[in-house]
This record gives structure tokens, C-alpha cells and sequence, in this order.
């Protein structure tokens, strides 16, 4: 019973191509992210949405696009794949409750994206 | 110079030694401060969080807050080969939901 699952798990692609990650998560809660895990093991955030609004958007390279149909479900879309964006792709969910913090991030397994 | 910094290891041990772990951080307004593990080809899973000085205990795992010198510790006791994995320090800024991690201390506790 997967509480935040991604699909795929792996993806291997030539640059140039555009391609999907999709994220759902299954708790209930209403922010969902986006990291990206280098080689290095360097986790940073990309983008996060609470109800489907866009809140964070760290530098990201506008090739990439994230796009939220509903609080369940945050996908990533990339566009003209470079080297450099091979990574770890992390989805992460958590429950944000009004002037407090919210301190747990689920995340999912990960997709590990291979651009050659 | 990042905002968390924490030492990449690897931090070999054997099984049963006490395990600390350590990261420094610069920004002031970081309050929330949580360690999280990551097991190879797995996501990171929220081990302890923390929001004050001080120490709060959880099993065989401690975490450690010193906000006057901006340091954060997980100590771990009685290690087993199971808590092999990767530790990462996060921090948070009052009610932002963002998380800034530290780089990750890789952990291999051996038999």
C-alpha cells in the first residue's frame, strides 16, 4: 500500500527527447514536491505545490514543467533532455497545517533518470 | 558555500559502536531541524525531528540541537549492521515548506 509512488522507477533516454515523471500519493495531505538527487547524494528541491498551486520554484531550467491536475498527483514534464539532468527525480507529499511547520516530507522511491 | 554543510564519509564502524553524525548550518532562521535515512535505491524516511536546543531521544537514536553555534547531531547507539544507509540533516525556516538538506553522511556498520 504505497503511500507516494512514481512511475518509472527507471528511464533512460537520448537528449533532446522530452519526457514524463508522474507522482501520486495516496495520504491525504495537500503539498506535494519535486527533488532532484545528484551523484553526489545532494538532495535539493525543485518545485512544490499546496492544492494545486504552485508555491516553490527554486532556479530550475524552464525546460522543466511541473503540472498538478488534482492534490493528489504532481507530474513532471521535461523538455530537450541534457546530460546534466541526469539525477535522482524524488516526489515527496506532506500535510501543511495553518501557522504551523510542517516537518514530514514522504517521499517516494525515486526515478532515476539516465539521459545519454 | 552551501547552507547545511555535513561531512560525505563514508563512516565505517563495527556493529554495536556509538555513531555521530554531524552538520552545520549558516542561516539564522532556520527553527525545524529533522535527520532523515536513506537506504540505497530508496527515498529518504524522516528518522527524528526536533525544533529546540538540546537532546530528544528516541530508542537507540538521539538528536542534538545547538542553535548558539548552529550545530545539529544524530547520535547512534549500539549500531547495527541495518542502520547502514545514508544520513541526511535537513533544516526548514518557520512555516516555509521548503527543506534544505545537508549533502548526506554515507554509514556502513559492519559485522
Amino acid at each position: 500500500d504505497t503511500a507516494v509512488s512514481q512511475t518509472p522507477k527507471y528511464l533512460v533516454t537520448q537528449m533532446g527527447n522530452d519526457k514524463s515523471i508522474k507522482c501520486e500519493q495516496n495520504l491525504g495531505h495537500d503539498t506535494m514536491y519535486w527533488y532532484k538527487q545528484d551523484s553526489k547524494k545532494f538532495l535539493k528541491i525543485m518545485f512544490s505545490y499546496n492544492n494545486k498551486e504552485l508555491i516553490i520554484n527554486e532556479t530550475v531550467p524552464n525546460r522543466f514543467s511541473p503540472k498538478s491536475p488534482d492534490k493528489a498527483h504532481l507530474n513532471l514534464h521535461i523538455n530537450s533532455l541534457e546530460l546534466g539532468d541526469s539525477a535522482v527525480y524524488f516526489c515527496a507529499s506532506s500535510q501543511t497545517y495553518t501557522g504551523q511547520m510542517n516537518t514530514e516530507a514522504f517521499f517516494g522511491q525515486g526515478t532515476r533518470l539516465t539521459v545519454v | 558555500q552551501k547552507e547545511v554543510e555535513q561531512d560525505p564519509g563514508p563512516l565505517s564502524v563495527p556493529e554495536g559502536a556509538i555513531v555521530s553524525l554531524n552538520c552545520t548550518y549558516s542561516n539564522s532562521a532556520f527553527q525545524y531541524f529533522m535527520w532523515y535515512r536513506q537506504y540505497s535505491r530508496k527515498g529518504p524516511e524522516l528518522l527524528m525531528y526536533t525544533y529546540s536546543s538540546g537532546n530528544k531521544e528516541d530508542g537507540r537514536f538521539t538528536a542534538q540541537v545547538d542553535k548558539s553555534s548552529k550545530y545539529i547531531s544524530l547520535f547512534i547507539r549500539d549500531s547495527q549492521p541495518s542502520d547502514s544507509a545514508t544520513y541526511l540533516c535537513a533544516t526548514v525556516a518557520g512555516t516555509a515548506s521548503k527543506l534544505t538538506f545537508g549533502t548526506g553522511t554515507r554509514l556502513q556498520v559492519t559485522l
